[in-house]
């Protein structure tokens, strides 16, 4: 059972224009998000997060929104240049563990193509 | 300062045999994390250590471990490889580990190829 759902595999976007990917999830203790950025035969970097007391988060050309109520959140690149063409997880995870840690659930990804 | 360095990057086994990979975590960074990433499957989360101790872990057969040294830097294992463990196998560090607010860093990852 997937519980971080990015259902799009893929999204094109024009150069100068705005990227949006869109992530969804289920588990309710899930508290805490972030957004990678992976290009092929590299790890993932990360990008930006943003915690559930927030329902904004900025960081130059990405910002991230939570609605919390839909379990949905989204990251926006403005404008988009081609350097943004990658493939960006979604992950998240729950503010406590009995075990003292815990783990990120990611979303199997989108690859973003930005066409000059 | 450097990031998290795996080695090796690339490497063929056979089913049957084991691989060992190794992780280098972030100068004073003390959690190292693995995981899994597979292209049906995505990222999966193998384990978490922290000062040498497994914190925590995911769902995956026993024939996958791993262990962490005093100077924070881990290896993990896979035992009786089979087909289906052809991945890339992706180290995480961070400060304090998987805890709310830590950012995770990870390298460049380990590419495994069974055949």
């Amino acid at each position: 059972d997937q519980q971080v759902k990015q259902n799009s595999p893929s999204l094109s976007v024009q150069e100068g224009r705005i990227s949006i990917l869109n992530c969804d999830y289920t588990n309710s203790m899930f508290d805490y998000f972030l957004w990678y950025k992976k290009y092929p035969a590299e790890g993932p970097t990360f990008l930006i997060s943003i915690s559930s007391i927030k329902d904004k988060n900025e960081d130059g050309r990405f910002t991230v929104f939570l609605n919390k109520s839909a379990k949905h959140l989204s990251l926006h690149i403005v404008p988009s240049q081609p350097g943004d063409s990658a493939v960006y997880f979604c992950a998240a995870s729950p503010r406590y563990s009995g075990a003292g840690s815990y783990q990120l659930t990611f979303g199997k990804g989108t690859k973003l193509s930005v066409i000059p | 300062k450097a990031g998290v360095t795996q080695t090796p990057r690339y490497l063929i086994k056979t089913r049957g045999q084991q691989v060992t990979l190794s992780c280098s975590p972030i100068s004073g960074h003390r959690s190292v994390s693995w995981y899994q990433q597979t292209p049906g499957q995505g990222l999966q989360f193998l384990f978490e250590y922290f000062s040498e101790t497994q914190r925590n872990k995911g769902n995956f057969p026993g024939r996958f471990s791993g262990r962490q040294f005093s100077n924070s830097r881990s290896e993990m294992n896979v035992s009786t490889l089979e087909l289906g463990d052809s991945a890339l196998y992706l180290c995480a560090s961070s400060l304090a580990g998987h805890r709310y607010g830590n950012t995770i860093y990870f390298g460049e990852g380990s590419w495994l190829t069974v055949v």
